[in-house]
């Protein structure tokens, strides 16, 4: 059963559009949500992340809302530049605890037209 | 400053042959995962390391993987007797975090194994 699921599984949207992608999870007990951007042949890299106590959380032009009750959170891109073409995913996982494993989504592709 | 650094960025095995793959962390940090990423999906945990214990290696798919990190510092994954399976980005990150608040995992730029 997969954990995280990630919708839609690919967006491809206008320069200077706002780009949404949601989240969806299953264990309640996941207490942190990032969000990682990857770009072909390099290692995920983290763009925001939330905790529970906290509906929305921004940080220049991405913003993560989260809804704990429907247990879901999403990102959006404003403004999304061709630059931002890119795979992102969701991910959660439990704290505290030593071993904050990170489980993800299975990932969208982010294109984004000049 | 550096960050994590995989080697090596690309490997080609022929299935049975064994290989080993390395990370190596960004310095001080204390928290050490792999991950297995296959082609168009998430990255997958396979191993956790506090310094040099393992302390979670409920991700490893088989007997045949094996991680180690000795000295705290850098860490090994080592495969045996490759499957066609096993093709797939293997990431490395390393985290400041020994509990509490979850630091941030840096990333590596992945090794990509196909063995054929």
């Amino acid at each position: 059963q997969q954990q995280v699921k990630q919708s839609p599984q690919s967006l491809i949207v206008q320069k200077g559009g706002i780009s949404i992608i949601n989240c969806a999870y299953e264990n309640t007990a996941f207490d942190y949500f990032p969000w990682y951007q990857q770009f072909p042949g390099k290692g995920p890299a983290l763009l925001i992340a939330i905790r529970p106590d906290v509906s929305e959380k921004k940080e220049g032009r991405f913003t993560i809302s989260f809804n704990k009750s429907a247990k879901q959170f999403s990102l959006h891109i404003m403004d999304s530049q061709p630059g931002d073409s890119a795979t992102y995913f969701c991910a959660a996982s439990i704290t505290p605890g030593a071993n904050s494993k990170l489980t993800f989504g299975k990932g969208i592709t982010l294109s984004v037209r000049p | 400053g550096a960050g994590v650094s995989q080697s090596p960025r690309y490997k080609v095995a022929k299935r049975g042959q064994d290989v080993a793959l390395r990370c190596d962390p960004i310095s001080g940090h204390v928290s050490l995962f792999w991950y297995q990423q296959a082609l168009g999906q998430g990255p997958e945990f396979l191993t956790y390391f506090q310094n040099e214990a393992q302390l979670d290696k409920s991700g490893l798919p088989s007997d045949r993987f094996f991680a180690e990190r000795p000295e705290g510092s850098v860490s090994t994954l080592k495969i045996q007797r490759t499957q066609q399976e096993d093709s797939a980005v293997y990431l490395c990150a390393s985290s400041l975090s020994t509990g509490g608040l979850p630091y941030e995992q840096y990333f590596g730029p992945g090794t990509r194994l196909t063995v054929t």
